[in-house]
C-alpha cells in the first residue's frame, strides 16, 4: 500500500509568519499534486509537479518535489489570514497513466491568527 | 473559468435504496473519476473512467456501484443497495491530460 503521510497534521501560527507543509512517501511518484480544500468544497488544484527537484512558486507559496520524487514540501512566506484551510498533497505512482488513481495524504490544517 | 457541476449537493436516502449521483465535467475533458470521502478521513479514489469504459476501480468500487457516460455530458455514479458507511462526501473530478484535476463541489450524501 502506497502512502502520503503529511505533517504536521495542524499548525497554528500568526499572521506573517513562515511555515512550511512537508508530504512524504517510501514510494516513487510520477507526478504530485497540491490542493487547498474549503469546508464542504472539493479540492482545488493549486499546482502541479513532475521533474525531481522541481520548483515551483505562486505567489507566497514556494512548492518543492524532492530529487528522488517520493516527498514534496509546501512553503508559505508571510502568511495571512486568507491562507487559513486544509492543505493537501495528492499523488500518482509512477506508471499509472492519465487513467491512474491519485493518492491523497491526510491533509494540513492550517490556522493564520490576525 | 470552467468547473465541474454536481448535483445534488445533498441527497438523503434510506439503507438499501439506490441513489445517483450527477456529475457534468469540463466539456473538453476526456478523464473522469469519482472520490469519495468519508467525515474525517482521506479522500478515496473510486473509479476512473476514458474513452467510455472504466479505467481503474479500486476494492471500494464493488458491485453495488457502477458509473456510465449516458449522453457525452453528464458522468453518473450509482449506488444500487445503499449501505449506512456508503455515507460520505463524494467528489467527481475530470482532467484533460491526468495531471491537474478540477473537482466539483461534492454531493454529500446521507444513508440513514
Amino acid at each position: 500500500t502506497q502512502l502520503l503521510e503529511q505533517s504536521p497534521q495542524f499548525l497554528s501560527i500568526q499572521e506573517g509568519e513562515n511555515l512550511t507543509v512537508y508530504c512524504n512517501s517510501s514510494s516513487v511518484f510520477s507526478s504530485l499534486q497540491w490542493y487547498r480544500q474549503e469546508p464542504g468544497e472539493g479540492p482545488v488544484l493549486l499546482v502541479t509537479v513532475v521533474t525531481g527537484g522541481e520548483v515551483k512558486k505562486l505567489k507566497r507559496l514556494t512548492f518543492q518535489f524532492g530529487d528522488a520524487r517520493k516527498d514534496s514540501s509546501l512553503h508559505i512566506t508571510a502568511a495571512q489570514t486568507g491562507d487559513t484551510g486544509l492543505y493537501l498533497c495528492a499523488a500518482k505512482r509512477v506508471g499509472s497513466g492519465n487513467t491512474g488513481k491519485l493518492i491523497f495524504g491526510q491533509g494540513t490544517t492550517l490556522q493564520v491568527k490576525p | 473559468e470552467p468547473e465541474v457541476t454536481q448535483t445534488p449537493s445533498h441527497q438523503v436516502t434510506q439503507m438499501g435504496q439506490e441513489v445517483i449521483l450527477r456529475c457534468v465535467p469540463i466539456s473538453n475533458h476526456l478523464y473522469f473519476y469519482w472520490y469519495r470521502q468519508i467525515l474525517g478521513q482521506k479522500v478515496e479514489f473510486l473509479v476512473s473512467f476514458y474513452n467510455n469504459e472504466i479505467s481503474e476501480k479500486s476494492e471500494i468500487f464493488d458491485d453495488q456501484f457502477s458509473v456510465e457516460r449516458p449522453d457525452g455530458s453528464n458522468f453518473t455514479l450509482k449506488i444500487r443497495s445503499t449501505k449506512l458507511e456508503d455515507s460520505a462526501m463524494y467528489f467527481c473530478a475530470s482532467s484533460d491530460r491526468g495531471h491537474g484535476y478540477t473537482f466539483g463541489s461534492g454531493t454529500r450524501l446521507t444513508v440513514v
